[in-house]
């Protein structure tokens, strides 16, 4: 069982400020680390994919850095939103192509 | 955007029940995965699948649990015999091959009394 821990489990933060999360993961047999989103009822939606050291990636307010030689992520979160409030899922791709998750960081966004 | 639709999205059952859960993967996409959320715990892969059979299963995927690509559109999984710890999510995905990126259902939230 490969370990993929996610800190905070859980935060809060005011409307307007910026926030940000780690995902650690084994630095041995790396393919890919993926990050979703996730809203209660709804599909996991993928953020991002990465798989070079060095990465960053950006969507809008939210991107990602990647370190694959120490094993962690982070996200972050610029200028949060209400629509912003879910649950922010790291997960290790193997090279077996399966997804190891990490227990995820929800995140609550107060106006 | 193509999606990934799981039906029903909840289902309660008996324990010792039989349930279907069933999926429709994206069209194109040529690796099919079902895993799990049991309540408070993380994600949990329980299957793939890929070329009309099981490519890999988890320790979870006993007996109890098969998997079936019954036509060209619908993936299922199948609990024999539902016990109370079968009590979760289930997501199904797929994925292409060409990328690493998994597409997610919505999920059945199955319950088992």
């Amino acid at each position: 069982i490969l370990n993929v821990e996610q800190s905070p489990q859980s935060l809060h933060v005011q409307e307007g400020d910026s926030t940000n999360f780690t995902c650690s993961f084994p630095s041995s047999n790396f393919y890919a680390l993926h990050w979703y989103r996730w809203e209660t009822a709804k599909s996991p939606e993928a953020l991002f994919v990465m798989t070079l050291n060095g990465d960053e990636k950006k969507k809008g307010r939210i991107s990602a850095t990647l370190n694959t030689k120490e094993g962690y992520s982070y996200l972050y979160i610029k200028g949060s939103q209400p629509e912003d409030s879910a649950t922010y899922l790291c997960a290790f791709m193997g090279n077996d192509y399966k997804l190891s998750f990490g227990a995820g960081t929800t995140v609550t966004v107060r106006a | 955007e193509p999606e990934v639709t799981q039906t029903p999205s909840h289902q309660v059952t008996q324990m010792g029940q039989e349930v279907i859960l069933r999926c429709v993967p994206i069209s194109n996409h040529l690796y099919f995965y079902w895993y799990r959320q049991i309540l408070g715990q993380k994600v949990e892969f329980l299957v793939s699948f890929y070329n009309n059979e099981i490519s890999e299963k988890s320790e979870i995927f006993d007996d109890q649990f098969s998997v079936e690509r019954p036509d060209g559109s619908n993936f299922t999984l199948k609990i024999r015999s539902t016990k109370l710890e079968d009590s979760a999510m289930y997501f199904c995905a797929s994925r292409d091959g060409g990328n690493y990126g998994y597409t997610f259902g919505s999920g059945t939230r199955l319950t088992v009394v």
